[in-house]
């Protein structure tokens, strides 16, 4: 069965220093969705692509997070710096014609 | 925007016997509502959802209600199972399906033996 795939699973960095995430959708997925759970939370939606282009960005923090999915296939996030309220649940997912999201298994990231 | 409230936060229910959770939405613009299931240390899956036109939805053991004058969804699970422990979302949207999704703060679903 096709999966989002997600890389690292894990990453702990210090404050102030870069970080990368990434994102490999299901294939033939033209709609891929970055989101962010904070533990005990529902996950909120950081960027929203479709293809290669964004379609809604308005809430991610734009000083220190990019986004890019430069072929329109895999995407990374990038925190720089991070901070130490950017500990959280990364995740990933997909969407052939937005009718469903899968979501991929996510990317723990602690910062300290 | 869209506000989605879920309760309960946490709910324990004998191995066997019926759990229900309920979530509220404030945009009366939504017509998309799934639940997503997480089990600890991997992405939500979704489980079942329900569209704006249609009041009820059944899946086995998993039934969704819709009531849109109240603005009110409710999950419901019978005979439930060991593995039915996890935390459960509720979502809504007013795109028709996965665009726009707004959350609420998850169940912690616990089936005790």
């Amino acid at each position: 069965e096709a999966e989002v795939a997600q890389s690292p699973r894990y990453k702990i960095t210090e404050k102030s220093q870069a970080v990368a995430f990434w994102c490999d959708p299901i294939s033939g997925h033209a709609t891929l969705y970055w989101y962010r759970q904070i533990l005990g939370q529902g996950p909120e939606l950081l960027v929203q692509f479709q293809d290669e282009s964004v379609v809604d960005d308005s809430q991610l923090p734009k000083d220190r997070f990019s986004a890019e999915r430069l072929k329109g296939v895999d995407s990374t996030l990038k925190i720089q710096p991070a901070e130490l309220g950017d500990s959280a649940m990364y995740l990933c997912a997909s969407s052939l014609d937005v009718s469903e999201a899968f979501f991929g298994q996510g990317t723990r990231l602690t910062v300290v | 925007g869209e506000n989605v409230e879920q309760h309960p936060s946490t709910l324990s229910v004998q191995e066997g016997d019926s759990a229900v959770i309920k979530c509220t939405y404030s945009d009366s613009a939504s017509n998309y509502f799934p639940w997503y299931k997480q089990e600890l240390g991997k992405g939500p899956q979704l489980i079942i959802d329900i569209r704006s036109n249609v009041g009820e939805k059944k899946d086995q053991r998993i039934a969704v209600t819709l009531n849109k004058t109240a603005k009110h969804f409710s999950l419901h699970i019978t005979e439930t199972q060991p593995e039915d422990s996890a935390v459960y979302f509720c979502a809504a949207s007013s795109g028709g399906g996965a665009d726009g999704l707004t959350f609420g703060k998850g169940t912690h679903l616990i089936i005790q033996p």
